[in-house]
């Protein structure tokens, strides 16, 4: 079982649309959670970190559900700039490397 | 104020080379990540680095090895270069490692021939 899942996509959208991605990890001792956006060819950027309480970034909100192991992000009135590969990322045990799933890739169409 | 940089951005090497990878963390950053994202996957750690010493390491042969410079600066170094080696190598740079977050340079991309 890999450590962290996601649902590769692509997700196609139009505009204004909301979309959620969904991401389990497997180990429950995980203790951070993070988001990256990911464009083609480019490096990962960090999109916002998740906490237990949720957390809103303008149209992107992020929920935790330690007791699920589970990590859920909503992108509300989808734009054409937000398509992208989105990464859902935890923190090991031992805090001393990101761990990545493969990604979902968004794409938003006019 | 600049981000990570990474040097060379793309390079192509013959099996059995050996190659050399540089990153510049964010000025004030102190620690050091290592990934490999090979095409259709998300990055897989390879090194952490934190006051030049080896904080962390991925699940990667010994052929692949790093070092951190006394200004935070670091070198990843991949021997015997195998065609499964050809990636894109991404360097992260955060304040402390552990739970500070991190955040990645362009990367390098290489091709092993």
């Amino acid at each position: 079982r890999k450590e962290v899942e996601q649902d590769p996509g692509p997700f196609n959208v139009p505009e204004g649309a909301t979309v959620a991605f969904n991401c389990t990890y497997s180990n429950s001792a995980s203790q951070s959670f993070f988001w990256y956006r990911q464009d083609c060819r480019k490096e990962p950027k960090l999109l916002m970190s998740v906490y237990s309480s949720g957390n809103e970034d303008g149209r992107f909100t992020a929920q935790l559900n330690r007791a699920s192991q589970y990590i859920s992000l909503l992108i509300r009135d989808s734009k054409l700039s937000d398509s992208a590969t989105y990464l859902c990322v935890v923190t090991d045990t031992g805090f001393q490397k990101l761990v990545f799933g493969t990604g979902t890739r968004l794409l938003v169409s006019p | 104020d600049a981000g990570v940089t990474q040097s060379p951005t793309h390079l192509i090497k013959t099996r059995g080379q050996h190659v050399t990878l540089r990153c510049s963390p964010i000025s004030g950053h102190k620690s050091v990540s290592w990934y490999q994202q090979v095409l259709g996957q998300g990055p897989q750690f390879i090194f952490q680095y934190y006051e030049k010493e080896e904080r962390g390491r991925g699940n990667f042969p010994d052929r692949f090895s790093a070092r951190q410079f006394p200004n935070y600066s670091s070198e990843l170094n991949v021997n015997a270069l195998l065609l499964g080696d050809s990636a894109l190598y991404l360097c992260a740079s955060s304040l402390a490692g552990g739970i500070y977050e991190q955040y990645f340079g362009p990367g390098t991309r290489l091709t092993v021939t």
